[in-house]
């Protein structure tokens, strides 16, 4: 399986400001996902970033609020903007598992707590 | 749309114990794959298995085996002989086909286990 990181591992920001969640996989991939997992909750799909094209973004979540870029084929870059205490959660990106139709391996994920 | 029911939101068992982890899902898909991932505390999502939908073989690692059942739509997982390392949150998921044939993962509530020593 692919080896992904992400950085930060966590944050502490401000309501109102913006972070960017970085994340690295050390081999080629197709598509990447990005996830959110509020305070004791599941998982909810954001959005699908296909390199070379805009992201799919799942119903409730818009491209405003969480800009994402996809410059090549082991990166992206999830943006949380104007940041409200509703945003605290987990952010984890995960890449397609090569040969393994579905698999998704997951990033250590990113905590964030907006105050 | 597809959807995972796990209606165990938490469990406590002594070591040693076996306990078994319900997941049922609904989809329309006559191919799909269901899959097991476990949260330890440190938050990583770490994969266990993948099941595809034309394989109700069940299969077993270790102290660990799943049970497949399509009549039923349902994909449980049993631990054996459980250990204080495996206390996680476990997450089924079913797949989702989406954009360009890349397939998403929906998944379900999460059932806490806690081993107690």
């Amino acid at each position: 399986s692919a080896v992904i990181s992400q950085k930060p591992s966590r944050d502490i920001c401000q309501r109102g400001t913006s972070l960017t969640i970085q994340c690295q996989v050390d081999s080629q991939v197709t598509m990447m996902f990005w996830y959110r997992q509020q305070p004791g909750q599941s998982l909810t799909l954001i959005a699908t970033a296909n390199q070379g094209s805009e992201a799919t973004y799942e119903s409730g979540f818009v491209i405003d609020k969480f800009p994402i870029s996809r410059p090549n084929l082991t990166f992206s870059t999830l943006t949380v903007s104007n940041m409200s205490p509703e945003d605290s959660s987990i952010y984890l990106c995960s890449v397609d598992g090569t040969g393994r139709i579905g698999t998704q391996y997951f990033g250590p994920g990113t905590r964030l707590l907006v105050l | 749309a597809q959807k995972v029911t796990q209606a165990q939101t938490e469990i406590s068992v002594v070591e040693k114990e076996d306990v078994t982890l319900d997941c049922v899902y609904e989809t329309r898909d006559t191919t799909y794959y269901l899959f097991w991932y476990k949260q330890p505390p440190s938050g990583e999502l770490v994969f266990l298995i993948r099941r595809n939908s034309f394989d109700e073989q069940n299969e077993i690692s270790g102290r660990y085996s799943w049970n497949f059942q399509k009549s039923t739509s349902s994909f449980n997982f049993t631990i054996t002989a459980s250990q204080v390392v495996d206390s996680a949150v476990y997450f089924c998921a079913l797949s989702e086909k989406i954009i360009q044939g890349a397939q998403k993962l929906v998944f379900g509530q999460g059932t806490r286990l806690t081993i107690n020593p």
